[in-house]
């Protein structure tokens, strides 16, 4: 069975840095591209961020580059996402999610991990 | 990278058909077959609809269906249920560095 559980949010002061992970199983994880999303309070769905199976290729939003970075570790099966210089508008759920195997689109999604920024 | 345009909400009574639109560019909609839908209940995570404009995964109901032309996408929800009241979101790929983008967002209603 397939899941995927965020962790690492919390409350954060604008301009600080905090990381959230995805830890993956039920899957053969090294196979597949992952991804970061976030949905920020009675807001719509943002993609944040794409990292390929073998971490070779990664995308950022133009909202985020250069502030945050995705990472993956395929011997533990995780995705981590290092946000840095935060701003208050970053505040969201951040969800991690599967990239269909093949083709594009998102198959499995976690529950998410509520990080807030404060001013 | 401007999100995709969808009506804020839309509506039907239980078993008729509900069609929501999804319009982008001809950098996203208009270059790729690409397009996939997504179903959000309050405090859930989204769930995966429609994929290549007009693909159901396994489990999903044959109720649901995606259709693509020109630069808009759209989702069609046959025989509503109460069940099928939900936000649901578009979504596109965009080409360079494996991009990609939502839409706005569309909440559904079941009169």
């Amino acid at each position: 069975q397939v899941s995927l559980v965020e962790s690492g949010g919390g409350v954060v002061q604008a301009g600080r840095s905090l990381t959230v992970a995805c830890a993956a199983s039920g899957f053969e994880f090294y196979t597949y591209a992952m991804h970061w999303v976030r949905q920020s309070p009675d807001k719509g769905l943002e993609w944040v961020a794409h990292i390929s199976l073998d971490g070779s290729n990664i995308g950022y939003a133009d909202s985020v580059k250069g502030r945050f970075t995705i990472s993956r570790d395929n011997s533990q099966y995780r995705i981590f996402l290092k946000m840095n210089s935060l701003r208050v508008e970053d505040t969201a759920v951040y969800y991690c999610a599967r990239e269909i195997l093949g083709t594009i689109g998102f198959d499995s999604w976690g529950q998410g991990t509520l990080v807030t920024v404060s001013s | 990278q401007s999100a995709l345009t969808q009506p804020p909400s839309a509506s039907g009574s239980p078993g008729q058909s509900v069609t929501i639109s999804c319009t982008g560019t001809r950098g996203d909609i208009g270059a790729y077959n690409y397009v996939s839908w997504y179903q959000q209940r309050p405090g859930k995570a989204p769930k995966l609809m429609i994929y290549e404009v007009t693909k159901r995964p396994s489990g999903v109901s044959d109720r649901f269906s995606g259709s693509k032309s020109g630069y808009t996408a759209s989702l069609t929800v046959s025989g509503l249920r109460t069940e099928d009241e939900a936000d649901y979101y578009c979504s596109s790929y965009t080409g360079s560095s494996d991009l990609r983008v939502f839409g706005t967002g569309t909440k559904v209603t079941v009169l």
